[in-house]
Order: structure tokens, then sequence, then C-alpha cells
């Protein structure tokens, strides 16, 4: 069973930003919480991943909680391009992935 | 990151019938899975692709059902056998690898949409 829960579904006015919650409460200390998307009809995308500190790249931060039970993937302006079902995945790093059923994200102009 | 080649992108088939799907990667990678992604739904794990033995496969699925060939590093397939309408999803190979710079994780094939009428 997949390690994390996840909103359902979540709207977004566009050039806001979007703020994807994801509980992983059985989180172990050597697991990363990765982020996916996945745009209609194509493969999951990798977004960003972290341990224990918060990250940033040029697609999203993420913030996660001190206790790591929790985190949150920042879109910080986010557009028409960015509808697509976002997934939280938390692993060891090189074993497999167990997808929940993750958020999809409507960006409404 | 690693390019993946996945083969064909879409196909309808007849109940009954066998379809091959193939995975190609541009390097060489060691882990491989195979994933199946039912209409509405998210990823289900089907089986990792070993090279050189039997795959493994996840509960509720059978190597009957989805044999799987990995011969070397850079290439696999995923047979889905004697099909009827249930098997109708989109199948996505994915592999691990360098993914952004020097970070580590799973780059997944733009996938194989499968229709069974």
């Amino acid at each position: 069973d997949a390690k994390t829960t996840q909103p359902t579904s979540m709207d977004c006015a566009e050039g806001r930003a979007a703020n994807l919650p994801c509980n992983h409460s059985t989180i172990s200390g050597n697991e990363y919480v990765y982020w996916y998307r996945q745009i209609h009809s194509q493969g999951p995308q990798y977004i960003i991943h972290g341990l224990k500190n918060n990250e940033t790249n040029e697609m999203a931060s993420l913030i996660i909680t001190e206790d790591r039970k929790s985190s949150t993937l920042i879109l910080p302006h986010a557009t028409l391009r960015d509808t697509a079902v976002y997934y939280c995945i938390v692993t060891s790093g090189t074993y497999k992935y167990i997808f929940g059923t993750g958020t999809r994200l409507k960006v409404l102009a | 990151s690693a390019v993946i080649s996945q083969k064909p992108s879409r196909d309808i088939c007849q109940r009954g019938t066998s379809l091959t799907i193939q995975c190609q990667v541009d390097s060489q990678v060691t882990m491989m899975f195979w994933y199946r992604q039912q209409p509405g739904q998210s990823l289900t794990l089907i089986a990792t692709a070993n090279q050189g033995s039997e795959a493994t496969y996840e509960s509720g699925f059978v190597i009957d059902k989805f044999p799987i060939s990995r011969p070397n590093l850079t290439f696999s397939t995923l047979t889905v056998s004697n099909m009827s309408p249930e098997d109708s999803s989109i199948y996505l190979c994915s592999v691990l690898g360098a993914i952004s710079g020097i970070t580590y994780g799973y780059t997944f094939g733009s996938g194989t949409r499968l229709t069974v009428v």
C-alpha cells in the first residue's frame, strides 16, 4: 500500500501559488519524499524531492515538516500548463515506487 | 536523464490476443519496472524486470498473464496475454537513473495506451 495520503483534487487560480499537501506519517528515517506530476496521457515527470530540509528548484519548492510526517509542494505561480495529477511518493531512493491516488490540480484562468 | 522509448504508443486489440510492448532505454540501467494505469486511476506496479532472471511480480500479477523479458540493461518487453476488455489501460515502463543533474530517481516512458475490444 502507498505510504502517502493526498487530497483528491484542488483548484488554483492562474498566477497564484498552488500548495499541495501530502501526509506520510509512517515515513522512515532513510526515506525521501519525491514529487511527480502526470499531465494527461503522458508518463509521470519528476518535480522535486527532499529528505528533511526544504528544497527549491526551477519548478517548485518542497516544504517538509520538522517531524517529517507531512510535506507541501508549492508551485509559486501556477499556470494553465500546471494542470495535472500530482503524486507524492515516499521511498528509500532506489526502492520501487508505490503510487497513491495523487491530487488532481486544476489551474483556473 | 535516461530517455525511454516505448512501442507501440497505442494499440487496439481483439480480445483473446496478445500484445508485446517494448521499452528501450538510451543508457544502461540497473532497475526497470512495468506499471499499469487503468482509466482514471493511479499507477499500479506490475513487476520488476530483472536482467538475466525471471521478473519479480507484485501481488495480483502473474507471469502467465504478463510475461516479461529483459535480455540486457537497456531493453525490456512486457506481454499482455489473452487480453480482455479489463486489460484496457496505459502500460508504462520506468527506469532508475539520473533524472536531474546529480539527482537520482525514476524516469517514466510515455506509455502504451491499450484498448481491448
